[in-house]
């Protein structure tokens, strides 16, 4: 069956960075994009951005470039998102979720989440 | 891009109906008909509902459906049953390789 196994929770000081893996199986990896997908405490659901592990392409949403890089390790099917100079203000859950590739754009497998908490 | 914008909630009683709007722009709800629907349950993973706007995925009971006018799409939840408590979240593709999804909107069955 699809499983998106996600790192355990994480804790952080302002500044610092935080890489979460997303350990895929049950599917073609390089058939599907990784996206990265948060909620902060309080919040809705923030897209991050993607990376289509087959050829290592990534795409973030403005807000985090510079800031954020996600990258992929085919051998063992799994997908990490890096995010740097925390603030307390990336508190928050973070998820991977696949998309088909070609004309697909719905995310129909998401990881259990991990906790990422800045503090100091 | 901004997020979309959806009611911050919902009730109804059991076995009524209810629909929650999802308001985007030209760019994105309004020029693609992709659309999709989360349900999300406190601590769980976030679960597809409806996709490219209508479309059910194996297993998602047909009391969801989904539509769109606009820059608009809306969620209903037909026959509301106590689990069908939860937030619902819609997301559209916006071009350029990118996504976005609204606020969320808490549904409760009263």
């Amino acid at each position: 069956q699809v499983q998106l196994v996600q790192s355990g929770a994480e804790v952080q000081k302002p500044g610092a960075s935080v890489k979460v893996s997303c350990k895929t199986s049950g599917y073609t990896f390089t058939d599907f994009y990784t996206h990265w997908v948060r909620q902060a405490p309080g919040q809705g659901l923030e897209w991050i951005g993607w990376i289509n592990p087959n050829s290592g392409d990534t795409n973030y949403e403005q807000k985090f470039q510079g800031r954020v890089t996600m990258t992929r390790d085919t051998s063992i099917t799994a997908a990490y998102m890096e995010l740097k100079w925390l603030t307390s203000e990336d508190t928050a859950v973070y998820y991977c979720a696949r998309v088909k590739g070609g004309n697909n754009y719905h995310f129909d497998y998401w990881g259990q989440g991990t906790l990422v908490t800045i503090s100091s | 891009q901004s997020a979309l914008t959806q009611p911050a909630s919902v009730s109804g009683s059991l076995r009524q109906s209810i629909t929650i709007s999802c308001t985007g722009t030209s760019s994105d709800v309004g020029s693609y008909n992709l659309v999709s629907w989360y349900q999300h349950r406190p601590g769980k993973a976030p679960k597809l509902i409806i996709y490219e706007g209508n479309k059910r995925p194996s297993g998602v009971s047909n009391r969801f459906s989904g539509s769109k006018s606009g820059n608009t799409a809306s969620l209903t939840i037909s026959g509301l049953q106590a689990e069908d408590e939860a937030d619902y979240y819609c997301c559209s593709y916006a071009g350029r390789n990118n996504w976005v999804f609204g606020g969320g909107t808490e549904l409760t069955v009263l």
